[in-house]
């Protein structure tokens, strides 16, 4: 299984928004709706932000949000602020050997 | 809630590690523990889990034979061991909680860089 493929970066000013995409195949994203993201500042451990698709846990701002649509996931940070400058990945759930599979991530800035 | 994990390891070629994952709170009962690892310049790769009530594993074949996962319930830790290491072994372990929802990790380690050099 090769990873789920992410654009290696994104960027956006202070306020605008960024949108994030992670194409797998219909074996992957396109089979499940079990696809999460995770925001992940270097040294410190990374934080679940959605699930599910489009479900947020509890604590992350509603300016996070998750989309699917055939075979690719899209996750938009809306309103950008600089703590959101980290990177992203997606992950989905197969199911079978190897259960989860990773994207290759994405490094966000906020200019 | 934290998941503490241990420091930094230096091994050599053909050797063995071993990464523990403590919870700060009783957070593990009733859930699968979950290792994950990044290799530099690339993205997480998913190695397995753990029961943490049962102690069943389940890993993905690539570490079949290579890995083991165990746990002690009574200090809320859960380990991993990965053996015959190799320089493409030298990544950053994470232990990870697996949601309720199933198919994601609500609960991250900060990582455990495991560097394998001779």
């Amino acid at each position: 299984q090769s990873a789920l493929t992410q654009p290696p970066s994104a960027s956006g000013s202070p306020g605008q928004s960024v949108t994030i995409s992670c194409t797998g195949t219909s074996n992957d994203v396109g089979a499940y709706n079990y696809v999460s993201w995770y925001q992940h500042h270097p040294g410190k451990a990374p934080k679940l932000m959605i699930y599910e698709v489009n479900k947020r846990p509890s604590g992350v701002p509603d300016r996070f949000s998750g989309s699917k649509s055939g075979n690719t996931a899209s996750l938009t940070v809306s309103g950008l602020q600089a703590e959101d400058e980290a990177d992203y990945y997606c992950c989905s759930y197969l199911g079978s050997d190897p259960r989860y599979l990773f994207g290759t991530g994405t490094k966000v800035t906020v200019l | 809630v934290q998941l503490v994990q241990s420091q930094a390891e230096v091994r050599k070629p053909g050797a063995s590690v071993k990464v523990s994952c403590q919870a700060s709170e009783d957070i593990f009962t009733g859930y699968y523990i979950h290792w994950v690892r990044q290799a530099p310049g690339q993205g997480p790769e998913w190695m397995g889990r753990i029961n943490f009530n049962g102690g069943g594993t389940t890993f993905t074949q690539k570490f079949q034979g290579r890995v083991t996962m165990t746990r002690d319930r009574s200090i809320n830790e859960a380990y991993m061991e990965l053996s015959r290491l190799t320089t493409d072994d030298t990544a950053i372990y994470y232990c990870a909680r697996e949601s309720d929802f199933d198919d994601s990790f609500d609960y991250w380690g900060q990582g455990t860089l495991v560097m394998v050099s001779s």
